[in-house]
């Protein structure tokens, strides 16, 4: 099974600063038949479901602000958030979906600095 | 509007039987996939297993396998998750969530979750 490995586990970052999660799995994620990472984005605030981000590994959501971007492919990927606001304050986990088993990242907490 | 409503809260005793739901509404609920979503007590995500509502075709990760049933009505457009016999880990908010295609299984809508809380 894929393991996904998120680094770090927390990081607090000043508001209007950039901030950057990092996400690992055990094996490639990348199909090479369509050239797309098997790699999706949440942000959990508490007290309230996750909200997907990202999928394909770059692709926004509709409706999600533009600070928020994916990037990476094959085993490592990274979600950055281009200038940290109040609201985004929460925790976030990468999932991947390639093959028959998914699975998540253990999340990420991120708060003001 | 796309909504997933999940059933309330539960309190249960170790070795009790449990369903709780999952009502979709807003969109063809026959043609989506419906995961649950297990989220311990200050912990990650675990995927526990996903139903395609239009053939009830199931699928178990793993970990779960054996401990759960998943199940789906389409007529009343309403995904199941059930316990035989509850254990005290099986404390935890539970999360249903639809996806569109099973090589595209990203949560896009999200139920508001059902605590399940085990006790004795």
């Amino acid at each position: 099974d894929i393991v996904m490995t998120q680094s770090p586990d927390s990081l607090a970052v000043s508001l209007g600063e950039r901030a950057t999660i990092n996400c690992k799995s055990s094996q490639s994620v990348l199909y090479s038949s369509n050239n797309k990472n098997y790699l999706a984005w949440y942000q959990q605030k508490p007290g309230q479901p996750p909200k997907l981000l990202i999928y394909w590994a770059s692709t926004r959501e509709s409706g999600v602000p533009d600070r928020f971007s994916g990037s990476g492919s094959g085993t490592d990927f990274t979600l950055t958030i281009s200038s940290l606001q109040a609201e985004d304050v929460a925790v976030y986990y990468c999932q991947h979906y390639y093959g028959s088993i998914t699975s998540f990242g253990q999340g990420t907490k991120l708060e003001i600095k | 509007e796309v909504q997933l409503v999940q059933s309330g809260a539960e309190v249960k005793k170790p070795g009790e039987s449990l369903k709780i739901s999952c009502k979709g509404s807003g969109y063809s609920f026959s043609s989506y996939w419906i995961a649950w979503v297990r989220q311990m007590p200050g912990k990650g995500l675990e995927w526990m297993g996903i139903i395609y509502p239009g053939d009830s075709d199931t699928r178990y990760s793993p970990s779960f396998q054996g401990q759960v049933t998943i199940s789906a009505d389409k007529s009343i457009s309403t995904a199941y998750l059930q316990w035989s016999s509850l254990k005290a880990s099986d404390t935890a908010m539970y999360y249903c969530a639809r996806f569109l295609g099973y090589t595209s299984r990203w949560l896009d809508y999200w139920g508001q979750g059902t605590l399940v809380t085990v006790s004795s």
